[in-house]
């Protein structure tokens, strides 16, 4: 079955970029039917979708968080990435990837259906 | 971009019938019948339990059920069992391919 894992530092800098992959075995990130997001949730807080990004490329992100992140994918090696500028301490959460189920044949879905375990990150100098 | 509202804590007894209420717009909940549910306990990643506003994933429970009316949708858990206390977020499709979450409700079995 499909599995997501996500990868990257646990310790940023204030004011430098976080950046995290996801690595996808079980099932290939260019698939048609599907999306691959970012959500995060700080420590006791809700969950934030940060973005979802295709296999094409294209990329959609939450209003608050534009100016800051940037998701790309490789299908060659079958993962995704998050870069996160500007880091400050309210960037300091879990942050998950997750399968975005974004259609099938009958229409829209957008749901997250696989998720990753999570990776917490550190923000300190 | 606002988060849906969900009630902060519900609570219920084995065996009952509880209801958890998501609260959006006319741009995200109410515009669109794509409304997902996830169950997260603690320490551990969320986990898809209904999409599309009523439809359930393989494996999941015929005790979780959802609805939507407006702009305000609804998770239904009968029969309430221990394993059920968790916390619940809703999420909706907000048009140009953008999701939003709701703040999460903690379900507390008595």
């Amino acid at each position: 079955q499909v599995q997501l894992q996500e990868s990257g530092p646990g310790l940023v800098k204030p004011s430098e970029t976080l950046s995290l992959t996801c690595s996808v075995s079980g099932g290939s990130v260019s698939s048609s039917f599907h999306y691959w997001g970012w959500i995060r949730q700080a420590p006791g807080k809700g969950l934030q979708w940060i973005g979802s990004v295709y296999y094409t490329g294209s990329s959609y992100y939450t209003p608050s968080l534009k100016s800051r992140v940037t998701l790309s994918i490789d299908t060659s090696k079958n993962q995704f990435s998050l870069k996160l500028r500007s880091v400050t301490a309210a960037d300091a959460t879990v942050y998950y990837c997750a399968r975005h189920f974004y259609h099938d044949r009958s229409g829209p879905i957008h749901a997250f259906d696989i998720w990753g375990q999570g990776t917490m990150v550190t923000v300190s100098s | 971009q606002s988060a849906l509202t969900q009630p902060a804590s519900v609570s219920g007894s084995p065996g009952q019938l509880i209801t958890i209420s998501c609260t959006g717009t006319s741009s995200d909940v109410g515009n669109y019948k794509l409304v997902s549910w996830y169950q997260q306990h603690p320490g551990k990643a969320p986990k898809l339990i209904i999409s599309e506003v009523n439809k359930r994933p393989s494996g999941i429970s015929t005790r979780f059920s959802g609805s939507k009316s407006g702009n305000r949708a609804s998770l239904t858990i009968s029969g309430l069992q221990a394993e059920d206390e968790a916390d619940y977020y809703c999420c909706s499709y907000a048009g140009s391919n953008t999701v939003v979450f709701g703040g999460g409700t903690k379900v507390t079995v008595l």
